[in-house]
């Protein structure tokens, strides 16, 4: 099942514009993640953001969690052609038990043009 | 390092066929997964490994089996191919769960017809 849903769906922006990517999620989590996948590739790991954690930044990319309203943003900053690619949100639920699964959302295609 | 890889690159079956998915990492990893991507549906988890001889079911299981005999090996097989198994499959790894994010293979793209 769904945990993490990404808003919005696709998202197009001019070459040095900021980019916010959302993402909503449903459950109490240990922390959330943000990948990026290039067409055809492999997904890379972007960020981890754990609960308590309320901001993180690493180079042009700041992502929030705000644990009360169960949502996250990424903004990638003076965007450029090459971060045209799918970004995805990934949630490490709390659950009882061994969990170890950690679920993806459908991804947000941001588009930049040059 | 050459991190995970995942061969074959491409793969066509015909129903009912079976064959094995391989993924290999060499960074010892304790934690690998693996996942299909569907279109409109995300990536979806199939099984995963905390270690060596531990293996658990993830999302949608039915029709695959995993093994882990080794740290470094983590195949996946498909019993009787199905047209449904048509996707991209990725192979996952991280140092230990919950210790920072996933390396991805690069996919392994199948066709069942």
């Amino acid at each position: 099942s769904q945990q993490g849903e990404e808003d919005p769906q696709a998202l197009s922006i001019q070459e040095g514009e900021n980019a916010t990517m959302n993402c909503s999620y449903k459950t109490s989590i240990n922390n959330l993640q943000w990948y990026r996948q290039n067409s055809g590739r492999g997904l890379v790991h972007l960020i981890l953001i754990r609960s308590n954690e309320r901001e993180k930044h690493s180079g042009r990319l700041r992502v929030t969690l705000d644990t009360s309203k169960k949502s996250s943003s990424l903004l990638i900053t003076a965007s450029r052609a090459a971060d045209t690619a799918s970004y995805f949100c990934a949630t490490d639920e709390v659950r009882g038990g061994s969990n170890y699964k950690l679920t993806f959302g459908k991804g947000t295609l941001l588009t930049v043009n040059p | 390092n050459a991190g995970v890889t995942q061969t074959p690159k491409f793969q066509v079956l015909k129903t009912g066929q079976s064959m094995t998915l391989q993924c290999a990492q060499d960074m010892n990893h304790e934690y690998m997964s693996w996942y299909r991507q569907d279109p409109g549906m995300g990536l979806r988890l199939i099984h995963y490994s905390v270690g060596a001889g531990i293996t658990d079911q993830g999302e949608v299981p039915n029709g695959y089996n995993v093994s882990r005999s080794t740290t470094e090996d983590f195949p996946l097989r498909l019993l009787s191919a199905a047209p449904s198994q048509t996707s991209v499959y990725f192979c996952a790894s991280s140092f230990k769960w919950g210790a920072g994010g996933y390396t991805f293979g690069s996919g392994t793209r199948l066709t069942v017809v």
